[in-house]
Order: structure tokens, then C-alpha cells, then sequence
């Protein structure tokens, strides 16, 4: 079947734009997880979604980062004003229930680049 | 806030050698998971540990809850060449929030 997706697999683009990363999780998973994960490191937990709501977006650095679900499904992790240390995999993942932490299904990641 | 401090950072070994990598955190855990990332790929899970003490088997790989609860290591026994990747561990004390370490990089010689 099918697993989490991740669009566009590799972004570059110039330091100050906004950027949008996609993630279409594994159908009828209802927690999704965003991550960033840095080179040479493990990921690092950004934002957490039940359903539509963000139930934990401790994780995102800063108000230039921003994460939607708005149906429940597809999730959109934006990016305002982008940075050079921005620079990083972004990863997401979808688990069946709340806090299946340990049942999380990762996708491939978007590379993301900024110049 | 809270840190995984895992070792070694990269291990270079014959195929058929048995393999050891270890996790330590300042912080207890309530559980511990071991991942394993192919190049271009997302974190796949490989185990989890649930208590404290706990020996867990997959195959060639065997992990162990520490009984501090701050710690937990993977074994691999027998290695082969598609055991090459990057094996992460990863601690969850509740909430939705799960901490990884930095990773070792395994490479595996044939």
C-alpha cells in the first residue's frame, strides 16, 4: 500500500522566500508529525497534529515556520522569509492514533536548500 | 531540554561481525526505539522497548531497555551488507514528542 508522501523531494531556493512542503500521510492515519533533521543529525520534533487541530507545535523554532491540516489529511509546513540555516531534510510522519509514537511511518523527506 | 547522547558516531567492521551502539540521556525515558535511515529514506522502525530491563529481539538485532530507564543499546549480530545505513535511537516520555540522538553511521565491509 501506499505510505506517507512527501512533495517536492528537493527544494532550493533564495535566502527571504517563502516556501510551501507538503505531506500526504498513510490514508486513515489521524496523527501526523512534521521533523527537521540537520546534517549529521537525528530528526527534530517540529509539530504535532491530532486530526485538523496542532495538539503540540512546541518544536517549531520560530513565527517564520507555520503548519496547516486543514481537512484532516494532506498537512502543509510553510516557511516565511527563509534563512540559510533553514537548510535541512524535512520529514513527516503519520501514526494511526494519538500518541502511537512508536507506530509513526516516515516519509522520504524534502531536501530543502536555501542559497 | 532534553538530550540523547549516542555512540559510537561511526563504526567501520567486516561483514559478519557483530555490532554494538549504546544510547545515554541525562533524562528518564518511558520508552526507547532504535531506527535504522537509508540514504534518501525516512527513519524505519527496528524495535521498541516498553519497560524497564526489557531484551527485545528482531532478527539479528537486540536491544535492551537500561533499568535506570537512561539508557539502551542495539546490538547486530552477524552483520551483512545491507546492514549499512544510519541507526538512530530515540526516547519518549509521553505527550507526542520523541527525542533522537545524532546517530551512528554504520558501514559494513564485504
Amino acid at each position: 500500500g501506499a505510505g506517507v508522501s512527501q512533495t517536492p523531494s528537493n527544494k532550493v531556493t533564495e535566502k527571504g522566500k517563502y516556501v510551501e512542503l507538503r505531506c500526504d500521510p498513510i490514508s486513515g492515519h489521524t496523527a501526523l508529525y512534521w521533523y527537521r533533521q540537520s546534517l549529521g543529525q537525528g530528526p527534530e520534533f517540529l509539530i504535532y497534529f491530532q486530526g485538523t487541530g496542532a495538539a503540540d507545535d512546541s518544536g517549531l523554532p520560530n513565527d517564520r515556520f507555520f503548519a496547516v491540516r486543514p481537512e484532516g489529511s494532506v498537512s502543509t509546513l510553510k516557511i516565511q522569509r527563509t534563512e540559510r540555516g533553514d537548510s535541512a531534510v524535512y520529514l513527516c510522519a503519520s501514526s494511526f492514533g494519538a500518541g502511537s509514537v512508536e507506530t509513526q511511518y516516515f516519509g522520504p523527506g524534502t531536501r530543502l536548500l536555501v542559497l | 531540554g532534553q538530550q540523547l547522547n549516542q555512540s559510537p558516531q561511526s563504526m567501520f567492521i567486516q561483514e559478519g561481525e557483530d555490532v554494538s551502539m549504546n544510547c545515554t540521556s541525562s533524562s528518564i525515558f518511558n520508552t526507547w526505539l532504535w531506527y535504522k535511515q537509508d540514504p534518501g529514506e525516512g527513519p524505519v522502525l527496528l524495535i521498541a522497548l516498553y519497560k524497564a530491563g526489557e531484551l527485545t529481539s528482531n532478527g539479528r538485532l537486540t536491544a535492551q531497555f537500561g533499568i535506570t530507564r537512561k539508557d539502551s543499546f542495539l546490538n547486530i549480530s552477524a552483520s551483512i551488507p545491507s546492514d549499512v545505513g544510519i541507526y538512530f535511537c530515540a526516547g519518549y516520555t509521553g505527550g507526542f514528542k520523541t527525542i533522537f540522538g545524532a546517530g551512528t553511521r554504520l558501514f559494513v565491509k564485504a
